[in-house]
């Protein structure tokens, strides 16, 4: 079956921890998405990545950091300068990052919890 | 950003219609995502509209009015299941690849 991963469901750490959150794809996509979403909140972009070794920031970038080593691939880590990390976090890819048409799909989302 | 803005909350009962409607402000529009998203789940799509017209796939249909800047969705032979929050979301011409989203619409469908 082709879909996206995100592992794990819910996360625990600690205030002043770094903390990576895994999304893995196997649908060949090109396009990779990170998003934040807080209670009441739409979707609000982190980073993505259009093609392997490459990525951009999106509207909220600060205190987090991605990499794009493999297609597949594209962790998310939420640094401790992130001043407010709780939230929950959609993963999402795309089958080309260039094309005027661009239906995402989503993994089923990571809630972090800092304590 | 974009400006994209739609209601907060909306309630129906069962076997209702019900339209929820979103206006936006994206320069470069480049068609518009409805998305469907249950609690504490990820969002699914639910239709595509890039052109003026309305497109019908079973008991949700979504209209666009680009000169607007309107689209709405409607949701016909309301279920139980269909309370969930509904996220609207454009696409824009020189940002290929990213989607904006508006904060969603939560429906809740009453018995």
């Amino acid at each position: 079956d082709g879909g996206i991963t995100q592992s794990p469901k819910y996360l625990f750490r600690k205030e002043g921890q770094n903390v990576t959150l895994s999304c893995e794809q196997n649908l060949n996509h090109d396009a990779m998405y990170w998003y934040r979403q807080d209670p009441g909140q739409g979707l609000r972009l982190i980073y993505y990545s259009q093609i392997v070794n490459d990525f951009q920031k999106g509207d909220i970038a600060e205190g987090y950091s991605v990499s794009r080593e493999k297609k597949e691939s594209f962790p998310l880590t939420v640094t401790s300068a992130q001043k407010n990390p709780t939230a929950f976090y959609l993963c999402a890819s795309s089958m080309e990052g260039l094309s005027s048409y661009n239906e995402q799909f989503f993994g089923p989302g990571t809630r972090l919890t800092v304590l | 950003g974009q400006n994209i803005d739609q209601p907060t909350e909306m309630t129906a009962t069962e076997g209702a219609i019900v339209q929820i409607n979103c206006t936006y402000q994206t320069s470069g529009f480049n068609g518009l995502f409805w998305y469907q998203q249950h609690a504490g789940e990820a969002p699914t799509f639910l239709s595509y509209n890039v052109l003026d017209g309305l497109e019908e796939k079973g008991r949700f249909s979504s209209f666009l009015s680009r000169s607007k800047g309107y689209s709405y969705l409607l949701l016909k032979e309301l279920q139980m299941k269909d309370s969930a929050s509904y996220l609207c979301a454009t696409g824009r011409g020189s940002t290929l690849g990213r989607l904006y989203f508006g904060r969603g619409t939560q429906l809740t469908v009453w018995p």
